[in-house]
């Protein structure tokens, strides 16, 4: 199954300021995703990436605030906007290339200050 | 809509088995997928049902029952190493992101 690089693995961030997440595969996977973690919590999907063309958002989730790009099979970027302390959470890519592998990046640890 | 149920909290003891029961009640189905997620990790996938029946890989089983909307995690032989965080998910058609219960959090005593 795909591989995905992710980063920045951690950060701290001010209240107001922009952080831009990026996932790497190591293939080409036909679907990415954007998930959001919270301290212990499950998994909740914030978007579906869309090669070429704008994510499609999930109910609660707007692009002015989590912008996405995918600007080919193997990369995405999400952008966590205008930060407060209720977006601290983990956010996770996820990559679906095969029937049974759905991967997913080590995650973004992120604390807004 | 779609929910999926799972229990919040398990305790097992080491060597022994335990089962983790998922309900599911989705507006399709194309897929049932265990994960496992140790705390500050990301997770790890364990095993896919699509059709009824048992799937064995080693310590792990997982079941469905489609029609029941119902799948279980089986882990036998317990480790201390088990003790994680258990998500059920599920796919409601075709290459669609997976939708995830809250979770069983596992815990493995001496």
């Amino acid at each position: 199954s795909a591989v995905i690089s992710q980063k920045p693995s951690r950060d701290i961030c001010q209240r107001g300021t922009s952080l831009t997440i990026q996932c790497q595969v190591d293939s080409q996977v036909t679907m990415m995703f954007w998930y959001r973690q919270q301290p212990g919590q499950s998994l909740t999907l914030i978007a579906t990436a869309n090669q070429g063309s704008e994510a499609t958002y999930e109910s609660g989730f707007v692009i002015d605030k989590f912008p996405i790009s995918r600007p080919n099979l193997t990369f995405s970027t999400l952008t966590v906007s205008n930060m407060s302390p209720e977006d601290s959470s983990i956010y996770l890519c996820s990559a679906s290339g095969t029937v049974t592998g759905y991967t997913f990046g080590s995650g973004t640890r992120l604390t807004v200050v | 809509g779609q929910n999926i149920d799972q229990p919040t909290e398990m305790t097992a003891t080491e060597g022994a088995i335990v089962q983790i029961n998922c309900t599911y009640q989705t507006s399709g189905f194309n897929g049932l997928f265990w994960y496992q997620q140790h705390a500050g990790e990301a997770p790890t996938f364990l095993s896919y049902n699509v059709l009824d029946g048992l799937e064995e890989k080693g310590r792990f089983s997982s079941f469905l029952s489609r029609s029941k909307g119902y799948s279980y995690l089986l882990l036998k032989e317990l480790q201390m190493k088990d003790s994680a965080s258990y998500l059920c998910a599920v796919r409601d058609k075709g290459n669609t992101p997976l939708v995830f219960g809250k979770g069983t959090r596992l815990s493995v005593i001496a």
